[in-house]
Parts: structure tokens; sequence; C-alpha cells
């Protein structure tokens, strides 16, 4: 298995562009989350999904951010316009259910200046 | 409510043992997590413990639970240089797939 599966790895943009992150997660999980990691805030929760629908989006800072899972093996968290206060390190993690713990991605890398 | 605390710094030599402290407030927490996280990497789940465990061993590794004091704590044995990284704990709560993760743990581990 090639575990969960995020691009692009790093992502420099221009405040006010679009920036979309994208994540595949393991096959058979059907659980689905978005973590946004800073020195600051340390390890957030933007939201997440299960079996396809989102759960909780309660983490999702602003209507600037928005996410989907149109199917059980790819998700997309977008932010537009993106701002530098969004630079961070996101990461995509998926569980096969409660209690089993998270598989994580190797994060994304968003700069925005 | 959710609240889970670490200190954020441990420097040890290699070879001693290592001990990683955390906190949690919420009683109801059904399964706790120990994380793992390199440098330019994402989270690796390390080993975890059901809340009506106080104990549970995976080679060097060695988690204690006190659910009286909401105290976690793991322990590297033999610390190595490669075990230099940050250690995140978290939890589930009942009826909850989401985890709460604390502020994380930087190991330094000197030759």
């Amino acid at each position: 298995d090639a575990g969960v599966i995020q691009s692009p790895r790093h992502e420099v943009t221009e405040m006010g562009q679009e920036v979309t992150l994208r994540c595949k997660p393991i096959s058979g999980h059907n659980s689905l989350f978005w973590y946004r990691q800073t020195m600051m805030r340390g390890l957030e929760l933007l939201i997440y999904f299960n079996n396809n629908v989102p759960i909780d989006d309660s983490g999702m800072p602003e209507d600037r951010f928005s996410a989907k899972m149109p199917n059980a093996s790819f998700s997309t968290l977008k932010i537009q316009p993106s701002e530098p206060r969004d630079s961070a390190v996101y990461f995509c993690a998926s569980s096969p259910g409660q209690n089993y713990g998270y598989t994580f991605g190797s994060g994304t890398r968003l700069t925005v200046v | 409510g959710e609240d889970v605390e670490q200190s954020l710094f441990l420097s040890v030599r290699e070879g001693d043992s290592s001990v990683i402290n955390c906190t949690y407030t919420d009683s109801s927490s059904t399964y706790l997590y120990w994380y793992k996280q390199e440098p330019g990497a994402g989270l690796q789940l390390l080993t975890y413990i059901f809340s009506n465990m106080d104990m549970k061993q995976d080679q060097r590794l060695t988690v204690l639970l006190n659910k009286k004091d909401k105290h976690l704590s793991l322990r590297i044995a033999d610390t190595q240089t490669g075990d230099s990284a940050i250690y995140f704990c978290a939890e589930t709560l009942l009826g909850f797939q989401k985890l709460v993760f604390g502020t994380g743990t930087r190991l330094l581990v000197s030759p």
C-alpha cells in the first residue's frame, strides 16, 4: 500500500491566488481528515469526512476554505483567495474506523507570499 | 472539554531512557495514542493504549496510563539518535472519531 498520498509536496503562491491541495486516502479507509500545522497553533483539525460526507467542518477557518470528497479515493482542500497567514503545512490523514488511529500523508507545505 | 498538554522539549543522551509526558482533561477518552513526527514528514503512529489499560509495552516503547490523574507517558528505552523527533499524544473521545492532539514534545538525542 502506498499510504496516504498528498500533492503537491510544496506550493508557493501569491496572495489572492486560488490554491488546491489534493489527497488520496488509503483504499478501504472510510474516514478522511484535513489538518493544518503551524508553529503558533500546532495541529488543527480543519474538517473530516466519513464515507465521503463532511461530518465536522467547525475547524475550517473561514469561507475562503472549502473541502470536497467526490469519491472514496480523492479529496481536495481549496483556499480562495489565499492569504499569507494561510502559510502552513497541510496534512491529510485517513482511518478505517473509530479507534483505529490515523495514517498521515507527508503533507503539503504551502507558502503564500 | 478537550485539552491535551505536553512539555515542549526534552533532551537526553544516547543510550539513556526518555520519558515523555502528557496530560489530558476529558475523562471520556477511549483510546490514547502516541505519534512521532520526523522533520519534513507526516505523523507516524507509534503505539496506542485503551483507556481501561494501565500499561502497554512494545519493544523499546512503554506506555503508562494513570486514568485517575489523566496522565499518559511514553518511555523509550535505550534512546538512539534516530529517535530525535517531535512526539505527539492524542486522544479520541467516546462517540467521536476525531483525534485531539497535544502540542508535541521535541526530543533531542545527543551522542
